[in-house]
């Protein structure tokens, strides 16, 4: 089992742009969350994705969406990027939303 | 919504010295507590985690203890070893109608543990 697995490690945009982010649970996971680490911060919720649902959301805009697949890997967007969204941006998997979350290495935004 | 607030931020101490890392939350429908581990430029590892129906855990040098009166949670590391080293993030986790799976973390304490 490799575990949660984020694509890419790495990126860079332009102020204005859109880019996707790409999370594959760990086997048997069925719940992925999302959350932003800003430098010397601990992860802020983006939101949760169960079912192929977004069944909860944190304070962040609309310009931040996602989506999860059958089998239960799961994609985060964000449109319009601002300078400040550049971030780690880690996904996190767990068997329902109150066990043991397990992390991605997860892919680093720069916004430029 | 929770809020989750982490001290001290950052802790020194001498090897085989104690360390304890406390966080408060404010949403009484938390009810699971986990803590993690991050080392610099690495994924937050999970290193223990409590419930609310549970008043104390350990694992071997780590431990944990819930106050769920007054809504505080402790991290606490004995025998401490130079590979300790690293920011420790607590985590409060709600359950309920409105906000179940909702985690909020502290802002991490970076401990650092001297040879």
């Amino acid at each position: 089992d490799a575990g949660v697995t984020q694509s890419p490690t790495h990126l860079i945009k332009t102020r204005g742009q859109q880019v996707t982010l790409r999370c594959s649970p760990k086997s048997g996971h069925d719940t992925v969350s999302w959350y932003q680490q800003a430098l010397g911060q601990g992860p802020q919720f983006i939101f949760q994705y169960y079912e192929e649902e977004e069944r909860q959301r944190g304070n962040f805009p609309d310009r931040f969406s996602g989506h999860q697949f059958p089998n239960y890997s799961s994609e985060l967007n964000v449109n319009a990027l601002l300078l400040g969204d550049s971030a780690l941006y880690l996904c996190a998997s767990s068997f329902t939303w109150n066990t043991e979350a397990f992390f991605g290495q997860g892919t680093r935004l720069t916004v430029v | 919504g929770e809020n989750v607030e982490q001290h001290p931020s950052t802790l020194s101490v001498q090897e085989g010295d104690s360390a304890v890392i406390k966080c408060t939350y404010s949403d009484s429908a938390s009810n699971y507590f986990p803590w993690y581990k991050q080392e610099l430029g690495k994924r937050p590892q999970l290193i223990i985690d409590i419930r609310s129906n549970v008043g104390e855990k350990k694992d071997q040098r780590i431990a944990v203890t819930l106050n769920k009166t007054a809504k505080h949670f402790s991290l606490h590391i004995t025998e401490t070893q130079p590979e300790d080293s690293a920011v420790y993030f607590c985590a409060a986790i709600p359950s309920g109608d409105t906000n179940a799976g909702k985690s909020t973390f502290g802002d991490g304490t970076t401990l650092t543990v001297k040879p």
